[in-house]
């Protein structure tokens, strides 16, 4: 069935430090894909997406590459900061208009 | 310009009970989505509302039920709650077409006794 897997966590990265978060999804046609990500206590806010196969979506530092060959979305970032700590989690959206979310990978940073 | 809005914050129901949330779209959105997040999971797909009627619907029994009104606002209603459904409840509003990005809110947390 349709599911999105992600590396477990936590991953702990001392400051500036290289972040990648593997993203591996199982879905039919060409879903767009998304990053999400969870502050302590707040709902979850947009990172970045992309919509068709090569697309890279980009925000904040933050970088992910739509690779329909591999079936695989990683996020990336060259230098993490403290105040990115939180849980991220990848997504896809098929013509249903239902995100079908993976189970999330926490992020520690530390300084 | 107020985002995604839900209430209340935190509720606490006893097995049995049935719960009402609540949720407001960010302006200009004209479709709500529901979300059930469990403890340390990611988000699963509830239903979704469109112009006052359910559109689609992901795997929850018929105790998960909602409703639409005219100004786009959403509840979400759970009867004969199990300890089970216990988790943070996200509401995310859109407009309704594919490349529409979701505005999730800060969720409702309840917690069944």
């Amino acid at each position: 069935g349709n599911s999105v897997t992600q590396m477990e966590g936590p991953v702990t990265l001392s400051e500036e430090a290289f972040l990648t978060i593997n993203c591996t999804y199982t879905a039919t046609g060409y879903p767009s894909l998304f990053w999400y990500v969870q502050y302590p206590g707040e709902g979850l806010q947009l990172l970045l997406k992309a919509t068709k196969a090569d697309d890279k979506g980009s925000n904040k530092g933050f970088e992910a590459t739509y690779r329909k060959e591999t079936t695989s979305f990683h996020l990336e970032k060259g230098s993490v900061q403290v105040s990115d700590s939180a849980v991220y989690f990848c997504a896809y959206l098929t013509g249903r208009r239902a995100l079908t979310f993976g189970s999330g990978t926490r992020l520690q940073v530390q300084p | 310009d107020a985002g995604v809005t839900q209430s209340p914050t935190h509720l606490i129901k006893t097995r049995g009970q049935q719960v009402t949330l609540r949720c407001s779209p960010k302006s200009g959105h004209d479709t709500v989505s529901w979300y059930q997040q469990a403890l340390g999971q990611g988000p699963q797909f509830i239903f979704q509302y469109y112009e006052e009627e359910e559109r689609q619907r992901g795997n929850f029994p018929d105790r998960f039920s909602g409703h639409q009104f005219p100004n786009y606002s959403s509840e979400l209603n759970v009867n004969a709650l199990l300890l089970g459904d216990s988790a943070l409840y996200l509401c995310a509003s859109s407009l309704l077409g594919v490349n529409s990005p979701l505005h999730f809110g800060n969720g409702t947390r309840l917690t069944v006794t």
